[in-house]
């Protein structure tokens, strides 16, 4: 399958500071990227959608101006967190869409801890 | 809307002994239905897909997972297990709600293997 690396793997912040994610698609060009975040032990939560040259689009009750993110380029999506708090501290996973309906592909994943 | 749900929220079995994960699914188009597996601090790896053609799946690993339309469950399956095969496991149901390639996750499932 695809290859989806994430950047950093781990990141300890102080609060109030923004912390920048990146998301890459090593192998293969992804118009279309998926931001998710995920609490210990439950299951993936869809932020939001990262299309390539557009502005994102949020899931209802993601604050798009706290969590940014751009898609500059086919292989290449970022999630800014902004101003963070120890409540945004999370496990954080990027997907990019194959060529295939509904096919996605994951990275490894980032935790974030907001101290 | 559509909807994923997994029965047990923790399974455990023997080493050697049949695994069967519960999937569930609610969708009123024909559903694309995947099942995904995750180590810890890891991302999530495919094991396997159904996208309408054979209703009996297989996967990696020597999983596989049987689309049964009139109980609308997608239940995944080995037929002995591995330690390695240890991990929390999703199942997750296509977006109907138009092509955005989003999909919706259960709760997960964590798989116990004993020795």
């Amino acid at each position: 399958g695809a290859v989806v690396s994430q950047h950093p793997s781990w990141v300890i912040c102080k609060s109030g500071t923004s912390v920048k994610i990146e998301c890459r698609s090593l192998d293969f060009q992804a118009t279309t990227m998926f931001w998710y975040r995920q609490f210990p032990k439950q299951s993936l939560m869809l932020m939001a959608t990262s299309n390539e040259g557009s502005k994102a689009t949020y899931e209802q009750g993601v604050e798009k101006d706290k969590f940014l993110i751009n898609h500059a380029s086919l292989t290449l999506s970022t999630l800014t967190v902004t101003s963070a708090h120890p409540e945004d501290s999370s496990f954080y996973i990027c997907s990019s869409q194959g060529p295939s309906a509904y096919e996605q592909y994951f990275g490894p994943g980032t935790r974030l801890t907001v101290t | 809307a559509q909807s994923v749900t997994q029965l047990g929220s923790h399974v455990s079995v023997s080493e050697g002994a049949l695994v069967l994960l519960r999937c569930n699914y609610s969708s009123s188009v024909p559903p694309y239905l995947f099942w995904y597996v995750q180590y810890p601090n890891q991302g999530l790896q495919l094991l396997l897909k159904y996208t309408s053609a054979a209703t009996l799946v297989k996967g990696i690993n020597g999983f596989e997972a049987e689309f049964k339309k009139s109980e609308t469950s997608f239940h995944l399956t080995k037929p002995s297990a591995h330690m390695s095969d240890a991990a929390e496991y999703f199942c997750a149901v296509s977006d109907e709600t138009g092509n955005t390639g989003k999909l919706i996750f259960g709760q997960g499932t964590t798989l116990q293997v004993k020795p």
